[in-house]
């Protein structure tokens, strides 16, 4: 199957930090990426929809200022977590689809501790 | 709104017994069923799909049934063994733009 790849695994930062996710297809064109925020032992939550070339589409209650979401090519997109505070704290997982194909496929996910 | 829920949080199993895992979607909208399994601090893992126009789907060890009339889906596993603990979501992708619904999740333990 494709292959989404997820940087980085795990990062800890100082409240206040900004921290970049970056989310790649290794083998395929992600026309569209999704990112998801998942506390433990709870189901994954959207966030935002990314499609390339496009401004991002945004959840209700995410706050865009907040996740930036930038998907300049069909190989890459990266989540911005501005400001970050220890709420922010979370595992965040990306997803991709390519054209036409509804089948996700799911980094590895980052695991996000603000302290 | 529309959501999909599971009935079981947890479920222990013995090795080498099957397992059933239950799922309840709300949108009868959705025509397209997912299956992914999550270990621990790794993102989810596609396991099966199944579309509206059918009721029951076989992959290696794993079958998904599918019931439109009362909006269930389940996923069966087969000899379970050790690798198969995880937690299992299923997913439908009824909204626009290929957005996924996941459910709750149930988390399978398996017993030696």
């Amino acid at each position: 199957g494709a292959v989404v790849s997820q940087h980085p695994s795990r990062v800890i930062c100082k409240s206040g930090t900004s921290v970049k996710i970056e989310c790649r297809s290794l083998d395929f064109q992600a026309t569209t990426m999704f990112w998801y925020r998942q506390f433990p032992k709870q189901s994954l939550m959207l966030m935002a929809t990314s499609n390339e070339g496009s401004k991002a589409t945004y959840e209700q209650g995410v706050e865009k200022d907040k996740f930036l979401i930038n998907h300049a090519s069909l190989t890459l997109s990266t989540l911005t977590v501005t400001s970050a505070h220890p709420e922010d704290s979370s595992f965040y997982i990306c997803s991709a689809t390519d054209r036409g194909n509804e089948k996700l496929f799911f980094g590895s996910g980052t695991q996000l501790s603000v302290l | 709104g529309e959501s999909v829920g599971l009935h079981l949080p947890t479920l222990s199993v013995q090795e080498g017994d099957n397992s059933i895992i239950n799922c309840a979607y709300s949108n009868s909208a959705s025509d397209y069923f997912i299956w992914y399994k999550q270990e621990s601090g790794k993102g989810p893992q596609f396991i099966i799909d199944i579309r509206s126009n059918m009721d029951k789907r076989q992959g290696q060890r794993v079958t998904v049934l599918l019931n439109k009339t009362v909006k269930h889906l389940s996923l069966q596993i087969a000899a379970t063994q050790p690798g198969d603990s995880a937690v299992y979501f299923c997913a439908e992708n009824g909204a626009a733009g290929n957005k996924l619904t996941f459910g709750g999740g149930t988390r399978v333990l398996v017993k030696p």
